[in-house]
């Protein structure tokens, strides 16, 4: 159980196009979904927590216009990298807290590699 | 705010030797705490959790972790390390009242055969 999925697992694009990762919970509900971002041989940096029918809420020093998030459903949330550029090149990971969970537990997505050529 | 820190950013260990990964947290209130490994290009793996009771706590693949209340420590260990174990271990510490987690920098495991 708690399975997290992302599609895709790799997208390589032209700068200045859009992308749009896939965050879904496989077999739960989640009303939480945190989008982090990891760079090379570093940790996960949290982009920002999105809830399901409202607006995410960014982290500071995260572009909300570039990194948009949408929560539409308790099981699905996207993120658009807009205008990509080579330095959004990263790897994109997500994770879901279940619906009623008591405790700050995290279920996570296999990560999804950007490259902007 | 937490704040975590893993002080190795390598450890390298013989295949069957003994492991211990540190981990420190700063928080105002015992919060929970959490290891995760991730292999290379993947996503993280669950490997144990503390949100309270029991200090010494079993997770999979042969792991433990003791939570130390005066030491704000919560160390990784394995008693014989498998070749298939060499990974990076995130440390991570959760506010009870939140929804962030805030993850260490990560230890990278090498493991010699």
């Amino acid at each position: 159980g708690a399975v997290v999925s992302q599609h895709p697992s790799w997208v390589i694009c032209k700068s200045g196009t859009s992308v749009k990762i896939e965050c879904r919970s496989l077999d739960f509900q989640a009303t939480t979904m945190f989008w982090y971002r990891q760079f090379p041989k570093q940790s996960l940096m949290l982009m920002a927590t999105s809830n399901e029918g409202s607006k995410a809420t960014y982290e500071q020093g995260v572009e909300k216009d570039k990194f948009l998030i949408n929560h539409a459903s308790l099981t699905l949330s996207t993120l658009t990298v807009t205008s990509a550029h080579p330095e959004d090149s990263s790897f994109y990971i997500c994770s879901a807290r279940a619906v009623g969970a008591v405790y700050n537990e995290q279920f996570f997505g296999p990560g999804t590699r950007l490259t902007v050529l | 705010a937490q704040s975590v820190t893993q002080p190795d950013i390598h450890i390298t260990v013989s295949e069957g030797a003994s492991l211990e990964l540190r981990c420190n947290y700063s928080y105002g209130a015992t919060p929970y705490l959490f290891w995760y490994v991730q292999s290379p290009g993947q996503g993280l793996q669950l490997l144990l959790k503390y949100f309270s009771g029991d200090t010494l706590v079993q997770g999979i693949k042969g792991f433990e972790a003791e939570f130390k209340r005066s030491q704000s420590s919560f160390n990784l260990r394995k008693p014989s390390v498998h070749w298939s174990d060499a990974a990076e271990y995130f440390c991570a510490v959760g506010a009870r009242s939140g929804n962030k987690l805030v993850f260490g920098a990560g230890t990278i495991l090498r493991v010699k055969s």
